[in-house]
């Protein structure tokens, strides 16, 4: 298996509901990633896991929360969001370097709606 | 963090020209240069990657070229079909932060 799963494609919430993004992936990566992308403009990233611990948070704030609850899982909870988090929510994976950066394969990602 | 330029960011070629997609980079330490193609509404996907250790790297009618000194690196398709018709982003990752270029929106026309 060489791809990276997210659910659901597309997400319409309120701006007081709680959901939960997920992402899986099988091919044994180590790093995982979420990123968030507006249209016309590049993948932003927002947070990195390392053996499931969470490495490098891009100052995302606190409504944004994830999880990584195994080396083959990635979750994203929201809460409180605001319209302006309206995006494409991409997750990605990578084997973790030995010696260099390796490629990072995309999720088809989540296209959340915050009304 | 990384600051990673491209140009241009829209360009327009006939069928069967060619095309080059330009990025420079700021942190030296960077040594992985990866091209991403994302078709609308579809997910980024790599398309030729290169090491700081080599200067150019071909794939078929794709290649990419390093400059470490000057810190830039080119894409180059050859040969362009409207299949080629995407955003292309460059990316020069650094301890696993992926920064991406602003993107290029490709357009080859029949």
């Amino acid at each position: 298996d060489t791809e990276v799963t997210q659910t659901p494609k597309h997400l319409v919430m309120g701006m007081t509901n709680k959901k939960s993004l997920k992402c899986e992936q099988h091919m044994g990566h180590r790093a995982m990633y979420w990123y968030k992308q507006k249209a016309k403009k590049p993948p932003e990233l927002m947070f990195v896991y390392s053996y499931e611990k969470l490495s490098i948070n891009e100052s995302v704030p606190s409504r944004f929360s994830p999880e990584c609850p195994n080396s083959s899982l990635l979750n994203l909870h929201l809460h409180a969001l605001q319209p302006e988090d309206s995006a494409l929510y991409l997750c990605a994976s990578s084997q973790l370097p030995s010696g260099g950066i390796n490629e990072q394969f995309f999720g088809p990602g989540t296209r959340l709606t915050v009304l | 963090g990384e600051n990673v330029e491209q140009h241009p960011s829209t360009l327009s070629v006939q069928e069967g020209d060619s095309a080059v997609i330009k990025c420079t980079y700021s942190d030296s330490a960077s040594n992985y240069f990866p091209w991403y193609k994302q078709e609308l509404g579809k997910r980024p996907q790599l398309i030729i990657d290169i090491r700081s250790n080599v200067g150019e790297k071909k794939d078929q009618r794709i290649a990419v070229t390093l400059n470490k000194t000057a810190k830039h690196f080119s894409l180059h398709i050859t040969e362009t079909q409207p299949e080629d018709s995407a955003v292309y982003f460059c990316a020069a990752p650094n301890f696993n932060k992926f920064y991406f270029g602003s993107g290029t929106k490709l357009n080859v026309k029949p």
